[in-house]
């Protein structure tokens, strides 16, 4: 079967840095999305790896191993807006989205 | 640019009635998605659209239905609700499938 797991919550001080792991197993791979989703909101793109490696863009960077099924979204300097939950997502061979549930941040002064 | 709107933001159904939820996008995309959210969940995919004029099943279809006549709309139908149904429901769109996909604000139902 298909299986996105991330960690249920994390905890962090503002102006810290935080990782945010994610591992996968799907039918096929066309690439790995990280998206931010504030609470009772929609959620929002933040990232888009399909080769192995690191992806920066401003505080936020996000890594991919195919070959191990991991990613990581790295979150720098960390402000109390980054408060939200941070959803993995991985584009399986016939296109479609599969869905982690998503990693609740929490942000502490 | 509204993007994508959905409607209505939130609606309590009793059992057995049927209900359309509706969903538009002004960026001309060609592919359009129907998700439900439920608490401890990942997102689930119901039916999609790769182009006007066609759909396709996700991975939780049963009991929901959809049409594409034209690129900016795309509803989605619950023939007859159940408790279950009871979810927060998103429609996307993307430029085409694989891509980037854009997300409505979202469409609160509580099935009872």
């Amino acid at each position: 079967g298909q299986n996105i797991d991330q960690p249920t919550e994390m905890t962090a001080t503002e102006g810290a840095i935080v990782q945010i792991n994610c591992t996968y197993q799907t039918s096929g791979f066309n690439g790995l999305f990280w998206y931010q989703q504030h609470a009772g909101e929609a959620p929002t793109f933040l990232s888009y790896n399909v080769l192995d490696g690191l992806e920066e863009k401003g505080r936020f960077s996000s890594f991919l191993s195919r070959s191990k099924g991991y990613s990581y979204l790295l979150l720098k300097e960390l402000q109390m807006k980054d408060s939200a939950s941070y959803l993995c997502a991985v584009m399986d061979s016939n296109y479609q989205l599969i869905w982690g549930a998503g990693t609740k941040l929490i942000i502490k002064p | 640019t509204a993007g994508i709107t959905q409607a209505p933001t939130s609606q309590i159904l009793a059992a057995g009635r049927s209900m359309t939820l509706r969903c538009t996008q002004d960026m001309r995309h060609n592919a359009m998605y129907w998700y439900r959210q439920d608490l401890g969940l990942g997102l689930r995919l119901i039916h999609y659209s790769n182009t006007a004029g066609t759909t396709g099943k996700g991975e939780v279809p049963d009991g929901y239905s959809v049409s594409r006549a034209n690129t900016d709309d795309f509803p989605l139908t619950l023939a007859s609700a159940v408790p279950s149904q009871t979810s927060v429901y998103f429609c996307a769109s993307s430029d085409r499938e694989g891509y980037e996909q854009f997300f409505g604000p979202g469409t609160r139902l509580t099935v009872l």
